[in-house]
């Protein structure tokens, strides 16, 4: 199946650093998700990007759509202790989402 | 809440049990998806349902078998199974497109599963 390369996979920050993780795929993906999922939790979703170039924000997260649109980043400003956990990107292509291996980020107070 | 809903929650079983992993969206989506996610590995898909029809099997064994009787619920059932299917099962809803494309993917919140 279709590949994603994550990275990093895994980030010791300070509290207040900025945070930048990507993935890539050899793929074209019609649509880009990231997600962050807590232990024993659902992955929860924090951003959808649907086109080429596409650049959006959520709060402290923003996340572009590559031009290539076979990869995204997904970047977290002055991260806060609850930024915690593992961030999962996700491509769509035919009928299917492909994911990431996963960013386990841990904040250091 | 992201509008997917998953029971159990937790599930202890024996190699010789039989038991029903149970999904319900309250979405409206058209495609409903089981996933399992083992410890340090991405998430496996295992099934697809389009508008109720199973569209994808990832050559799941036969010991899991799903289930789709409307486009709001999907089921997994599980018989004899192995202690290395312990994962959590994670079950997704998204609105399939006609272009092909996919509106986002809402997750529910998993059964943890362990197998004994």
């Amino acid at each position: 199946g279709q590949q994603l390369n994550q990275s990093p996979q895994s980030m010791f920050i300070q509290e207040g650093e900025d945070v930048s993780m990507n993935c890539t795929s050899s793929s074209i993906f019609n649509t880009w998700l990231w997600y962050k999922q807590d232990p024993g939790e659902g992955p929860v979703l924090l951003i959808a990007l649907y086109k080429a170039g596409e650049l959006t924000s959520n709060g402290r997260l923003t996340a572009q759509f590559g031009i290539t649109r076979k990869d995204s980043f997904l970047n977290i400003s002055a991260s806060i202790p609850s930024d915690v956990g593992i961030y999962f990107c996700a491509g769509h292509t035919g009928n299917q989402f492909y994911f990431g291996t996963g960013t386990s980020l841990t904040v250091i107070p | 809440e992201t509008g997917v809903t998953q029971t159990p929650r937790h599930l202890v079983m024996g190699m010789t049990n039989k038991k029903s992993l149970k999904c319900e969206q309250h979405l409206g989506h058209n495609a409903m998806y089981w996933y399992k996610q083992s410890a340090k590995k991405p998430l496996e898909l295992m099934f697809v349902y389009n508008f109720k029809e199973q569209t994808e099997n990832n050559s799941v064994p036969s010991r899991f078998s799903p289930e789709c009787p409307n486009s709001s619920h999907l089921f997994l059932h599980l018989h004899t199974l192995q202690p290395e299917d312990s994962a959590l099962y994670l079950c997704a809803s998204s609105q399939e497109l006609p272009s092909g494309r996919a509106d986002t993917q809402y997750f529910g919140p998993g059964t943890r599963l362990t197998v004994l």
